[in-house]
């Protein structure tokens, strides 16, 4: 069955640094998206791509987040300047249809 | 807002007990339902979903969940649980091409 890979499994950043989180979407989808999950807390929606373009982003979406699908097989999540509140696990997931989505096994990612 | 409620926040059940999680929503016109699960340590990995036609969806492991407009509702059942189905339970809309949210997730321990 066809997966979404999602690299490093854990990263551990200091505060203030960059981070770029990888995924690599199933082929034939066209829908991405980003969400995260802070310990204890419920899954929140970040942002979704499609045709190249942002389609919708959400309030904790700000200017230190950007997405890029390079080459067409990677789609990444970069943190411009890391907080402690960034820490989380962080999710990516990918559709054909914009319906049913197909996540990866996520990103942890701890700043400190 | 729009919001996804799940009332039960831990449920602890002893195998063969049966189980209902709760999922209310507050959204208007036509929704797309999905439960997804969150075995410890890994990723959301869908349940059931509900699009249209009958509103006794059944989906893996065991699993339904019934969907009744009248209460925006979306509960998840099964007869009889085992010790494997420990695990987050996270119920989700999804409204025509607006982004999939999550409820606060639902933590079930099921002792042996």
């Amino acid at each position: 069955e066809p997966e979404v890979t999602q690299t490093p499994s854990h990263q551990v950043t200091q505060m203030g640094q960059e981070v770029i989180l990888r995924c690599v979407p199933i082929s034939n989808h066209l829908y991405f998206y980003w969400y995260r999950q802070i310990l204890g807390q419920k899954v929140e929606f970040l942002v979704s791509f499609y045709n190249n373009e942002i389609s919708e982003k959400s309030e904790i979406f700000d200017d230190q987040f950007s997405v890029e699908r390079p080459d067409g097989s990677n789609f990444t999540l970069k943190i411009r300047s890391t907080k402690l509140e960034d820490s989380a696990m962080y999710f990516c997931a990918s559709s054909a249809d914009d319906y049913g989505y197909t996540f990866g096994s996520g990103t942890r990612l701890t700043v400190v | 807002a729009q919001s996804v409620s799940q009332h039960n926040h831990h449920v602890i059940l002893s195998e063969a007990a049966s189980l209902e999680l709760g999922c209310n929503y507050s959204y208007g016109g036509t929704v797309n339902l999905f439960w997804y699960v969150q075995y410890p340590g890994q990723h959301l990995q869908l349940l059931l979903k509900y699009f249209s036609g009958d509103p006794l969806v059944k989906g893996i492991k065991g699993f339904e969940a019934e969907f009744i407009k009248s209460k925006f509702s979306f509960n998840l059942r099964k007869p009889s649980v085992q010790w494997s189905d420990t695990a987050e339970y996270f119920c989700a809309v999804k409204r025509n091409t607006d982004k999939l949210i999550f409820g606060t997730g639902t933590r079930l321990q099921v002792f042996p």
